[in-house]
């Protein structure tokens, strides 16, 4: 059964940087989508981009892009997402997901960790 | 970039209610439209990808139809349990936007 678990709490200065890992396990990695999602406090769903770990190259959302960097690391099974230049409205929850296999979406996103809460504050 | 819009964008049922959550996007996604329901506190959970196929695991009173612009999420026989926030993603396109929600609570 896959599973997809996030790292801990992010208290971060506005302009600074974060990284958040997403550890996958229980599944095939390489070849199914991660993609992250961002929930501010009280806000709806935002899909900020994704990756496919054996092409590498990540699809990043036009709000996205300068700011967010999506890696993968194939021999720890884990994927990144670093957010450069903090503003308080990146404060949210940031989950990762599974999307299909050579797909971002196909079949949806059916594997959620826990999510990440990154607050930025002065 | 797709839009997408939820209607309505909260409502207030019975246990037993036959309810149904419409989603309508910009321009054509074709049957590429998935739903997800939310609980506080909670990661969203799939329940229907590709317009009208249930997701494993999810109950049958979930069902999901349309194409092109127009979808709809209809729960047939409203459960204690289904007391949650809805939305629908498309997967059409990049970038896979969500509608804004609709938010499901006891009448």
């Amino acid at each position: 059964q896959v599973q997809l678990v996030q790292s801990g709490v992010e208290v971060k200065k506005p302009g600074s940087s974060v990284k958040v890992s997403c550890k996958a396990s229980g599944g095939t990695f390489s070849t199914f989508a991660i993609s992250w999602v961002r929930q501010a406090p009280g806000q709806g769903l935002e899909w900020m981009g994704g990756i496919i770990p054996v092409f590498g190259t990540p699809n990043y959302a036009q709000k996205s892009l300068g700011r967010v960097t999506i890696t993968a690391d194939e021999s720890t099974t884990t994927v990144y997402m670093q957010l450069t230049n903090l503003t308080s409205e990146d404060t949210a929850l940031y989950y990762c997901a599974r999307g299909g296999k050579y797909s971002l979406t196909r079949h949806g996103l059916d594997v959620w960790g826990q999510g990440t809460t990154v607050t930025v504050s002065s | 970039d797709i839009q997408m819009t939820q209607s309505p964008s909260s409502l207030s049922a019975s246990i037993g209610d036959r309810v149904t959550i419409t989603c309508r996007a910009s321009q054509s996604v074709s049957a590429n439209l998935n739903w997800f329901q939310q609980k506080p506190g909670k990661a969203p959970k799939l329940l229907i990808y590709g317009a009208s196929s249930l997701h494993g695991g999810v109950p049958s009173r979930f069902s999901g139809s349309g194409s092109g612009s127009d979808f709809t999420l209809t729960i047939s026989s409203l459960q204690p349990d289904d007391f949650a926030t809805y939305y629908c993603q498309q997967s059409y396109t990049s970038p896979f936007n969500f509608g804004p929600g609709t938010r499901l609570d006891v009448k």
